[in-house]
């Protein structure tokens, strides 16, 4: 069973940030945070990844609490492009072991 | 990155056929990943294939109904035997990318309708 806990979905106004929220009241120490998103009729595509830092590219930002049981996706200028499912995943990087993926969020984009 | 190529695209198939669908990769990977995703769900991943060993399969899924083969570090299939409209789905492989980033990297997808 997935670990993390998403809104089913949610709406942004274009120009506007998308703050996409993720539990994971179960992290374990090693796991990282990782954050994808699904246009329709694409494979996901992969945005970012935390452990507990702060962590910033040129897709989003991610925020990870002081506790680590929760996150927030960040897309600081929402565009209709963005328009997608955003899946929020815990795994232990450098071990081989598999993605499950929960249902995540579906972000609409308002013009 | 990795890029990808899966085929077919799309395909229409009978009742109680097979198809396979193949899943080519422009870079060498240790594992590779097989997911299904039914219409307006999320991904369930199906098997691990790992080259030169047979694939692990998650619960619910089993080697009869779907064989893999990982031949080599670059390529993987994944057939859908015996199939029925309840397989009417869209099959993803996926890779990571850099080792032990955890970032993985999808191909498009085989959409696949049973009829």
């Amino acid at each position: 069973d997935a670990k993390t806990t998403q809104p089913p979905s949610m709406d942004c106004a274009e120009g506007r940030a998308a703050n996409l929220p993720c539990n994971h009241s179960t992290i374990s120490g090693n796991e990282y945070v990782y954050w994808y998103r699904q246009i329709h009729s694409q494979g996901p595509q992969y945005i970012i990844h935390g452990l507990k830092n702060n962590e910033t590219n040129e897709m989003a930002s991610l925020i990870i609490t002081e506790d680590r049981k929760s996150s927030t996706l960040i897309l600081p200028h929402a565009t209709l492009r963005d328009t997608a499912v955003y899946y929020c995943i815990v795994r232990v990087v450098g071990m081989m072991d598999k993605i499950i993926f929960g249902k995540g969020t579906r972000l609409h984009i308002l013009p | 990155s990795a890029v990808i190529s899966q085929k077919p695209s799309r395909d229409i198939c009978q009742r109680g056929t097979s198809l396979t669908i193949q899943c080519q990769v422009d870079s060498q990977v240790t594992m590779m990943f097989w997911y299904r995703q039914q219409p307006g769900q999320s991904l369930t991943l199906i098997a691990t294939a790992n080259q030169g060993s047979e694939a692990t399969y998650e619960s619910g899924f089993v080697i009869d109904k779907f064989p893999i083969s990982r031949p080599n570090l670059t390529f993987s299939t994944l057939t859908v035997s015996n199939m029925s409209p309840e397989d009417s789905s869209i099959y993803l492989c996926s890779v990571e990318g850099t080792p032990n980033t955890g970032e993985l990297f999808f191909g498009e997808g085989s959409r696949l309708t049973v009829l």
